[in-house]
């Protein structure tokens, strides 16, 4: 099973909302990712979670706050976003920070609405 | 700065032709992948690349590294309609798994 699931697949929210994108993965990996994609873009890595802990934030805005409550899952809470926040989130995951030779597996992805 | 690039950004081929990928990278890494994505999609994995000198092929792709060169290659052989996707490379930094994709190659072979 080389699954990762990102729910929900869609999401609208206006700027004052609070809402919550959600990833989990049962393949015993211990790095997790959330990474920001704009159309016609690469995707832009935004955290990377290592055996729980956050080990890397890419200058990310406060507005977005990570959370990694156990190994298989991953959350991303968002709060007063902005409308150029629109883009499509994806969840990876991969074996571990620093083991040899490990791609990342991503999920179908959030495609987030900022209106 | 890390940087990755590729070339071309856009590539329209015909069905039966051969092409080549390319992507530099700005930093030192052992260790490159490349994916493809479908409008809308997700990010599929092709091919793990580990070190100086590897070669991986898959059906009528074929990718290399070269990390002396700090370049990798994406070679397309006898396109075939299927393959219209947009391809990224990714480089892991040595300090650990950090995904770090190239600024991507959208390939459209016309039949």
């Amino acid at each position: 099973d080389t699954e990762v699931t990102q729910t929900p697949k869609h999401l609208v929210m206006g700027m004052t909302n609070k809402k919550s994108l959600k990833c989990e993965q049962h393949m015993g990996h211990r790095a997790m990712y959330w990474y920001k994609q704009k159309a016609k873009k690469p995707p832009e890595l935004m955290f990377v979670y290592s055996y729980e802990k956050l080990s890397i934030n890419e200058s990310v805005p406060s507005r977005f706050s990570p959370e990694c409550p156990n190994s298989s899952l991953l959350n991303l809470h968002l709060h007063a976003l902005q409308p150029e926040d629109s883009a499509l989130y994806l969840c990876a995951s991969s074996q571990g920070v620093g083991l040899m030779g490990t791609e990342a597996f991503f999920g179908q992805g959030t495609r987030l609405t900022v209106v | 700065e890390l940087k990755v690039e590729q070339n071309p950004l856009f590539l329209s081929m015909q069905e039966g032709k051969n092409y080549t990928i390319y992507c530099n990278y700005s930093t030192t890494s052992d260790r490159l992948y490349w994916y493809r994505q479908d409008p809308g999609k997700s990010l599929e994995s092709l091919f793990v690349l580990l070190s100086n000198g590897a070669v991986k092929q898959e059906g009528r792709l074929m990718a290399s590294l070269d990390t002396k060169a700090r370049l990798s290659t994406l070679h397309i052989t006898a396109a075939v309609h299927d393959l219209s996707a947009t391809y990224f490379c990714a480089v892991d930094r040595r300090t650990g798994n950090q995904f770090y994709f190239g600024t991507g190659t959208s390939l459209t072979v016309i039949p």
